[in-house]
């Protein structure tokens, strides 16, 4: 059984460009949601959805970041324009429906702007 | 707004020696509390968690917490660490939103294990 799978592991680009990242989740699981891992800090929150609904996007920056979870394929996280501030680990975490599941979390995406 | 603390940056622990990561919470509700290990380069790995009940919880890897309302503490133990152990690890508070959680993370507990 796979787990939360994320890709790219790393990812580059320069200022002023898009970053996608992707993330599927566990086999049966419904719900996804992303953090994003600053060095030397904890994971902070950004967005929650379930398949073609965003939930809660509260952690999620208003601009240049946007998210989706469609009915078929994985769940993306779009940064455009990134800026050096960018620069983090990028985590996917994945649940059942089931209220207060544990997140089971993939690998991350080392997202560099250069 | 629920927030987590973990005091120590770092800890260094001799291989065999008891272990105790510290963690306070401040929540309005009762929490749903959690530790996560996060090797170099990978993602984080669920050790346990706290709903309700028994307040002394057991996870993977010999590891054990035990959650202290008083206090507002859910502090992580093992009784002999091993090499392996060396990662970092997060205590994390849930909040309940309408029928689903999302996390609060602490800065996290860098753990080195010596020889």
């Amino acid at each position: 059984n796979a787990g939360v799978m994320q890709n790219p592991r790393h990812l580059v680009r320069r200022r002023g460009q898009e970053a996608r990242l992707r993330c599927s989740p566990m086999k049966g699981h419904s719900h996804v949601y992303w953090y994003r891992q600053l060095p030397e800090e904890g994971l902070k929150f950004m967005v929650y959805l379930q398949k073609e609904n965003i939930i809660d996007e509260s952690g999620m920056p208003k601009e240049r970041f946007s998210a989706e979870f469609p009915k078929e394929g994985p769940s993306i996280l779009r940064i455009q324009q990134v800026v050096r501030g960018d620069s983090a680990a990028y985590f996917c975490a994945s649940s059942p429906e089931t209220q207060n599941s544990p997140l089971h979390f993939g690998n991350g995406t080392r997202l560099t702007v250069t | 707004a629920q927030s987590v603390t973990q005091p120590d940056i770092h800890i260094t622990v001799s291989e065999g020696a008891s272990l105790e990561l510290r963690c306070n919470y401040s929540y309005g509700a009762t929490p749903y509390l959690f530790w996560y290990v996060q090797s170099p380069g990978q993602g984080l790995q669920l050790l346990l968690k706290y709903f309700s009940g028994d307040t002394l919880v057991q996870g993977i890897k010999g590891f054990e917490a035990e959650f202290k309302r008083s206090q507002s503490s859910f502090n992580l133990r093992k009784p002999s660490v091993h090499w392996s152990d060396a990662a970092e690890y997060f205590c994390a508070v849930g909040r309940l939103n309408s029928g689903y959680s999302t996390l609060t993370f602490g800065k996290g507990t860098m753990l080195l294990v010596s020889p």
